[in-house]
């Protein structure tokens, strides 16, 4: 089956240690998401790309980053995560930005900082 | 952005019928209502999407007021395995600029099933 696939299920890091936490998909969609979801709360987009084009979030932090080398990776690299980075992170993908296009959401990668 | 109101939590039993409210009074012309869920652990999934007309697919139906400001999302026969969070979001299809591109989550409702 078609699907989009998150590595690691679940990553510890420490304060301060960088991580990069990996998404791939097999949809061939042209748009990668990564949302936030803290405890108890909603998901929040971070950033997308559309193919190339990288597309950031006014107030998504300079210590997230993210890196997609070809059509079915897409990475999300914390730089200098802090103990309010512990959260899941989801990726999405879709096959445009607009024209109501569902998103396919993958199982979530829970990020603990200690 | 349009933005949508749900109760916090709803509690069904299981083979019964759900329905989940949603307002949304300051819903544009050009908005879609757009259902997801989220079950537990998992990653949000779509669930179904409409316009104005009520909008049937072999996971639930939609039911649309006639002056937009509210829907309401119908699970016909709840099972233990729609236990989870349902997300009512507005989203614009239009690619005009602004936020179109994105789903904005609302705080959704917890519908727990019993058995």
């Amino acid at each position: 089956d078609a699907m989009v696939i998150q590595n690691p299920r679940y990553q510890v890091t420490q304060f301060g240690k960088p991580v990069t936490l990996s998404c791939s998909q097999t949809l061939n969609h042209n748009v990668m998401y990564w949302y936030q979801q803290k405890s108890s709360q909603a998901p929040k987009l971070l950033f997308h790309y559309y193919d190339k084009d990288f597309n950031n979030e006014a107030d998504t932090p300079d210590n997230f980053q993210s890196r997609r080398p070809n059509t079915s990776f897409c990475f999300l690299d914390i730089r200098s995560p802090g103990l309010g980075d512990a959260a899941m992170y989801l990726c999405a993908t879709s096959i445009d930005r607009w024209n109501n296009y569902e998103q396919y959401f993958g199982p979530g990668t829970r990020l603990t900082v200690t | 952005d349009a933005k949508t109101t749900q109760p916090n939590s709803m509690e069904s039993n299981e083979e019964e019928p759900v329905h989940l409210p949603c307002n949304h009074s300051t819903i544009s012309g050009t908005d879609y209502i757009h259902w997801y869920r989220q079950l537990p652990s998992q990653g949000p999934e779509y669930v179904i999407h409409g316009l104005t007309s009520n909008v049937n697919n072999r996971m639930a139906s939609l039911a649309i007021a006639e002056d937009r400001k509210s829907s309401t999302l119908i699970l016909h026969r709840a099972t233990l395995r729609d236990a989870a969070v349902y997300y009512c979001i507005l989203r614009d299809p239009g690619n005009s600029g602004g936020s179109n591109y994105k789903l904005t989550f609302g705080k959704g409702t917890l519908l727990t099933v019993n058995p």
